[in-house]
């Protein structure tokens, strides 16, 4: 079965310097990977996805993620946080499930991003 | 397009009232879902339908109930109310059924206090 682990729940970084948050999956087969944002009282927005094609991944708002396969890991990296930046980040893994074979995403347990000024 | 759209924004019920949470999208897509997302727990898929007529149940269904009897409308159905049913529910969208990799779609969300 696939699971998603998000490292720490709450991230705090000062506005300009490097924002990671980490993700480690596991999957019996390859993985499609995607990194969604939810801003407060919104709903969830895509940032960026991995579907097999490039290992690193550029997404919206300058954010990228690196596949790494013999880490397992989908870690969302950004050079210089900007005090917008500010949300819930959730990793997710897609898989194959129920009768119809349709693809189901599962999520992480979410980080939230504080930026300090 | 408004994209994905969920009513009521807020809704408050006492143990035992039955409700419906409204999901529209205008994107014609085939797959639409239902999540609760709950602190510390990420989003949880109650249930998901791949076309009008087609439902399946996700990891977390009981207690509701869905129907799809257009591609457009999806609506959850909360039978009997009950506390632990208090939570934030996320109505999604994409294209396709068994391309997976496409992305999903989310509404707004509706915030659920059952007392």
């Amino acid at each position: 079965a696939q699971s998603v682990t998000q490292l720490g729940s709450h991230v705090s970084v000062s506005e300009g310097a490097l924002v990671l948050l980490r993700c480690n999956y596991s999957s019996s087969v390859p993985p499609y990977l995607f990194w969604y944002v939810q801003y407060p009282n919104q709903g969830l927005q895509l940032l960026l996805k991995y579907t097999s094609a490039a290992t690193l991944v550029k997404g919206i708002n300058g954010f990228e993620a690196e596949f790494k396969k013999s880490e397992t890991s989908f870690h969302l990296t950004k050079p210089s946080a900007h005090m917008s930046d500010a949300a819930e980040y959730f990793c997710a893994v897609s898989r194959y499930y129920g009768s119809s074979n349709t693809g189901k995403l599962i999520f992480g347990q979410g980080t939230t991003l504080q930026v300090k000024p | 397009n408004a994209g994905v759209t969920q009513t009521p924004k807020f809704q408050v019920l006492k143990t035992g009232q039955s409700m419906t949470l409204q999901c529209a999208q205008d994107m014609n897509h085939e797959y639409m879902s239902w999540y609760r997302q709950d602190p510390g727990m990420g989003l949880r898929l109650i249930h998901y339908s791949v076309g009008a007529g087609i439902t399946d149940q996700g990891e977390v269904p009981n207690g509701y109930n869905v129907s799809r009897s257009t591609t457009e409308d999806f609506p959850l159905r909360l039978l009997s109310a009950a506390p632990s049913q208090t939570s934030v529910y996320f109505c999604a969208s994409r294209e396709g059924g068994v391309r997976s990799y496409n992305e999903q779609f989310f509404g707004p969300g509706t915030r659920l206090t059952v007392l």
